[in-house]
């Protein structure tokens, strides 16, 4: 089983609201990791977005919107990342990653449209 | 401004080696954790190796350990990947990037296999 596991493809509306989900393995503890978003579009290298632990330690990076939120679901065992008011530009790949045992792992990405 | 330049991908014969190296400016180089990631065309992002500030932590993917090796030069701001013993595998786009969250990447510099 992978250790992050995300959904291959999603779509939504423009002006609706997505939640990508990026679920930890069975047996590792949501709550003690970080969870990195990342979105990339075509030929172009990743973009960080944001760090969400809890709702006391989570981290916005610079110049992106608001509309780009962190959760967690403890009853999934799975950190989310919420884009609200959905944009035609939103539509990329988004990643999820954590530090888990000295070593970076990221989720296998899902890919947004925005129909 | 932040900026990450990588350089020195190609086409190398399997079994070949290869120096990949990225030039930093714009912030404390010394200061900050590094990796190396990868992408294969059409994959999902992989993480390669992490190099922190003083260069006392160095983590490696278990994909790559023992074949490749990250250094870094804090006198000229740069970053190194050492590869050796490529494989077809290898092939991909590296990136580098900055810090534990990787706030910012380069563009990337392509390193192709062949047999």
């Amino acid at each position: 089983q992978a250790v992050l596991t995300q959904p291959s493809s999603l779509s939504a509306l423009p002006g609706a609201s997505a939640s990508l989900t990026c679920t930890l393995r069975s047996g590792l503890n949501l709550g003690m990791y970080k969870i990195y978003w990342y979105q990339q579009k075509p030929g172009s290298p990743p973009h960080y977005l944001l760090t969400y632990k809890s709702d006391s330690e989570n981290h916005q990076a610079s110049g992106v919107p608001s509309r780009f939120s962190g959760s967690k679901d403890a009853s999934a065992n799975a950190g989310t990342l919420l884009i609200s008011g959905l944009q035609s530009e939103d539509e990329a790949v988004y990643y999820c990653m954590i530090w888990h045992n000295s070593a970076v792992v990221f989720g296998g990405g899902t890919k947004l449209a925005v129909l | 401004d932040v900026q990450l330049v990588e350089s020195g991908g190609g086409l190398v014969k399997s079994g070949g080696s290869l120096r990949l190296s990225c030039a930093a400016s714009g912030f404390s180089f010394r200061t900050f954790t590094m990796s190396w990631l990868r992408q294969a065309p059409g994959k999902a992002l992989e993480w390669v190796a992490s190099i922190s500030g003083s260069s006392s932590y160095i983590y490696y993917a278990d994909s790559v350990k023992g074949r490749f090796a990250i250094s870094r030069d804090n006198t000229d701001n740069s970053l190194s990947l050492q590869m050796n013993s490529l494989r077809a595998e290898d092939a991909a786009v590296y990136y580098c990037a900055r810090d534990y969250n990787h706030d910012y990447w380069g563009h990337g510099t392509l390193v192709t296999v062949s047999s």
